[in-house]
């Protein structure tokens, strides 16, 4: 089956702008979770979504938020965007929020 | 706070020599999952572990899950540079709320 598609890929974008990422998870699976990943860093949890429902949240400004479609396609928006938000951002899909996660190739983002 | 600890953060290693990296966490854990992160690429998920005690083996890899199941270890034997990356560990804490706890990752660098 087809795995976690993310688009767009790459981005590039201007301080104060807002941009929006989609991810589509692997058939039947109703859980997504978001990931910032900076060079060097682990995997910074953004937050998770299942059945259109926000389970989690990280430790991420009110600027980040996201949602979830009937579907189980995520997106998730970043407003006002700073240059530390350039960062690679990946999306997890999985049938649980805590089982096996298989994940997206990420976009990266670059703000200038 | 929920925290998974992993060392080291980085292992320099000549090619053939093994590797190993330990993840601890303050309270215990009913499942603990690895993955591994190749340099450009996304986590892949390699294996989880959930019983007292359990120990896998994928070829040269062997996972380790502590008595207590709050610490786990992965060791490479005889690494190649096929298994260069950063290999993640992530908790399933039981009283999380869905969320896997991810450790920071350990680096495998093969030295020239």
């Amino acid at each position: 089956k087809a795995g976690v598609t993310q688009t767009p890929r790459y981005l590039i974008k201007t301080r104060g702008q807002q941009v929006t990422l989609s991810c589509s998870p692997i058939s039947g699976h109703r859980s997504v979770s978001w990931y910032q990943q900076t060079p060097g860093q682990g995997l910074q949890f953004l937050f998770e979504y299942f059945s259109e429902t926000q389970r989690n949240k990280g430790n991420f400004p009110g600027r980040f938020s996201g949602r979830q479609f009937s579907n189980s396609r995520s997106e998730m928006n970043v407003s006002t965007l700073e240059l530390g938000d350039s960062a690679l951002y990946l999306c997890a899909s999985s049938l649980v929020g805590r089982g096996e996660q298989y994940f997206g190739p990420g976009t990266r983002l670059t703000v200038t | 706070g929920q925290q998974v600890m992993q060392i080291p953060q980085y292992q320099h290693v000549q090619e053939g020599e093994d590797f190993t990296t330990y993840c601890n966490s303050s309270t215990t854990l009913s499942n603990i999952q690895w993955y591994k992160q190749r340099p450009g690429g996304h986590p892949v998920f390699l294996i989880q572990l959930v019983k007292s005690g359990e120990v896998k083996k994928q070829k040269r890899l062997t996972f380790q899950f502590g008595e207590a199941k709050k610490n786990s270890s992965l060791h490479i034997t005889a690494t190649q540079t096929t298994d260069v990356g950063t290999y993640f560990c992530a908790g399933d804490r039981m009283d999380s709320n869905y969320q896997l706890i991810w450790g920071a990752g350990t680096k495998l660098i093969i030295k020239p």
